[in-house]
């Protein structure tokens, strides 16, 4: 059974442009998440999707931060436009109980904004 | 305070010794409790979950949790080389993470 697959693994852009991340969740898994890593801090939650609704976005950092779900399978997350603060590793997860236990995260996005 | 505390490390033990790692909480409301493995250039691996106190063993792992003190450890038995990694406790309230812990198992 296939993982969590981000893409892509790493993106380096320049500052004021947008990047577009894409998550696919495991098969089945109505519960998609949306995580960030800056350097040196902890992984921080982003958003959650139940299906293709927005369940929880609480964590989003601005309104340069765009997720989507069309369908209720894959999910993107873009950056417009990227500001310097933006760097970092952008983790996606799903999982079939929406608590969150159980989770599967994906390999992660490396993102550089220079 | 954060809600989740865990020592960054790095913390380096030989092999074949036991680990302890530790983080506490802040919220005494949280009921789940887990404990995620990071490889270098990896996402987070579920190592596993508890429910409330108690104890929980998988093997060489043991997690155990104690509400009185909001305190969460994780323990590694017969530690190996390959058990270096980065441990990341974490409490289910949309996945609250610590910073995670390096740790490294010399050989």
């Amino acid at each position: 059974e296939a993982g969590v697959t981000q893409f892509p693994s790493h993106s380096v852009i320049e500052k004021g442009q947008t990047v577009t991340l894409r998550c696919d969740p495991i098969s089945g898994h109505d519960n998609l998440y949306w995580y960030r890593r800056v350097m040196g801090k902890e992984i921080k939650f982003l958003l959650h999707f139940v299906k293709e609704s927005k369940q929880d976005e609480s964590g989003m950092p601005n309104n340069r931060f765009l997720a989507e779900r069309t369908g209720g399978t894959y999910s993107t997350l873009k950056v417009q436009p990227a500001e310097l603060e933006d760097s970092g590793v952008y983790f996606c997860a799903s999982s079939q109980e929406a608590s969150g236990t159980e989770a599967f995260f994906g390999q992660g996005t490396r993102l550089t904004v220079v | 305070q954060k809600e989740v505390e865990q020592d960054p490390g790095p913390l380096s033990v030989p092999e074949g010794a036991i680990v302890s790692l530790n983080c506490t909480y802040s919220n005494s409301a949280f009921q789940y409790f887990m404990w995620y493995r990071q490889y270098s250039r990896k996402g987070p691996e579920l190592l596993m979950y508890t429910y409330s106190s108690g104890n929980k063993e998988d093997g060489r792992f043991t997690a155990q949790v104690d509400k009185s003190s909001k305190y969460i450890s994780l323990f590694i038995r017969d530690s190996q080389p390959s058990d270096s990694a980065t441990y990341l406790c974490a409490i289910v309230d949309k996945i609250i993470f610590g910073k995670g812990t390096r740790l490294h198992i010399l050989p």
